[in-house]
């Protein structure tokens, strides 16, 4: 079965502190995974798109991951800020065909105290 | 800057009412989708248009339909509105070619209420 799963499901940090989301996937075929993040009553901007060939995409503080072989990505913020708070979305894309499916996590919500 | 607008941040609705949630992006993107976001459930994707006039279910269609008629408006139905369709509904859009390849531009969404 495809899914994308996502953890922690919700984190609280301190500004300043680094922190690291991790999505694990069994989506097969895989074509792209992306980052996305959702502020509170927003759609979804997108952060980072890797394919299968690349193993590190950064986006200012944000550093993404990806581990074709082990099927895992991460999302790595440097040096958090109050405006970080937000919901942070996992999307794995599968192209079979021509035909795109988007399997999507469930999120990580981030708070970033003072 | 791609535009995405959906026509209401909040409604309210009875149960048994037909409901339209339109969408409208500006940049000329053929390709359209619906997705619902709940809760614990991620987005869920309702239907997607890759043109004019062309649709595609996704996978909770039921209980919905849309309607492409303008290349760069898409518009969902809820043809009889029900307390289980209350939910956050996204639209967004993309380029043309490969729509796995292409990032989605959402829309700020749609809170619905069924009473």
């Amino acid at each position: 079965k495809n899914q994308v799963e996502q953890s922690p499901q919700s984190l609280i940090i301190l500004e300043g502190k680094n922190c690291t989301l991790q999505c694990n996937y069994t989506v097969s075929p895989f074509s792209n995974l992306r980052w996305y993040k959702q502020d509170t009553g927003r759609g979804p901007v997108s952060l980072t798109i890797m394919t299968f060939s690349e193993n590190t995409k950064s986006n200012g503080r944000y550093t993404a991951t990806l581990d074709a072989d082990t099927k895992q990505s991460s999302l790595h913020i440097t040096a958090s800020q109050l405006s970080d708070s937000a919901s942070y979305i996992c999307v794995v894309i599968s192209v079979i065909y021509n035909f795109n499916k988007f399997y999507f996590g469930s999120g990580t919500k981030l708070n970033v105290k003072p | 800057d791609v535009k995405v607008t959906q026509s209401s941040r909040y409604l309210v609705k009875r149960t048994g009412e037909k409901v339209f949630l339109e969408c409208v992006q500006d940049m000329d993107h053929e390709n359209m989708f619906w997705y619902r976001q709940d809760p614990g459930l991620g987005l869920r994707l309702i239907y997607f248009s890759y043109d004019v006039k062309m649709k595609e279910k996704g996978d909770i269609p039921e209980g919905y339909s849309v309607s492409r008629e303008k290349k760069e408006r898409f518009s969902l139905i809820l043809e009889s509105a029900s307390t289980n369709q209350t939910s956050m509904y996204l639209c967004a859009s993309s380029s043309p070619g490969l729509a796995g390849l292409k990032t989605q531009y959402f829309g700020p969404g749609t809170r619905l209420l069924v009473l």
